[in-house]
């Protein structure tokens, strides 16, 4: 069973720092890209990172870049997530999720999510 | 432009079949993607690459494109299809964009 499982995710103040976690398990972790989406509890989707299988390759949103970073430890299959200089507009739920690249690309799973709260 | 335009939301009754739309200059070039959210889950992938259904998926959900407009439509609507639906797009090189979202009430 495939299985992303994510963690980190606390209260903290403006201007701290945390790391996320996904651990994934049920699957060949190394073959696949990982993204990070947050969501504003009763809000939407947006996406906010990507990594590629072998980790060379890192995208962000433009709200983000400079102060997230992705990675991966392949022998770990985990993906994270380090956050810095946090913001009030931070704060959301924050989903890993798989993407599928061959032979088509498709997101197929996505973990339970781990809350981020931004506050003084 | 990456931005990505739904309805906030569309109802249906039982049975009935639903459409939801969504437009972007970047589905000119780029496959959509659809999926759904249910309330208090994490998101599920319901259409990819325009009209394809991943396994598992009701054959009830379909997609369609046309130019800059797309469509996720539900055919045969039942109460567990009630729901949150993104459409969403990505590039080659891995970043996605979300539209806002659509929410489907069922009636």
């Amino acid at each position: 069973e495939v299985l992303l499982v994510e963690s980190g995710g606390r209260l903290v103040q403006p201007g701290g720092s945390l790391r996320l976690s996904c651990a994934a398990s049920g699957f060949t972790f190394r073959g696949y890209w990982f993204h990070w989406v947050r969501q504003v509890p009763g809000k939407g989707l947006v996406w906010v990172s990507h990594i590629n299988s072998d980790g060379s390759e890192t995208n962000y949103a433009e709200n983000v870049r400079g102060r997230f970073t992705i990675s991966r430890d392949n022998d770990k299959n985990t993906v994270f997530l380090q956050i810095n200089s946090l913001r009030a507009e931070d704060t959301g739920v924050y989903y890993c999720a798989r993407e599928v690249v061959f032979p088509d690309r498709m997101i197929d799973y996505w973990g339970q999510g781990t809350l981020v709260t931004v506050s003084s | 432009s990456l931005e990505l335009t739904q309805p906030p939301s569309v109802s249906v009754s039982p049975g009935q079949t639903a459409r939801i739309t969504c437009s972007g200059d970047v589905f000119a070039k780029r496959y959509a993607y659809w999926c759904q959210q249910r309330p208090g889950q994490a998101p599920v992938m319901v259409i990819y690459k325009d009209i394809e259904r991943p396994s598992g998926i009701p054959e009830r959900f379909s997609g369609s494109s046309s130019g800059t407009i797309v469509a996720l439509t539900i055919s045969g609507v039942q109460a567990e299809d009630e729901a949150d639906y993104y459409c969403l797009s990505t590039d080659s090189r891995g970043t996605w964009v979300f539209g806002g979202g659509t929410k489907l009430a069922v009636l």
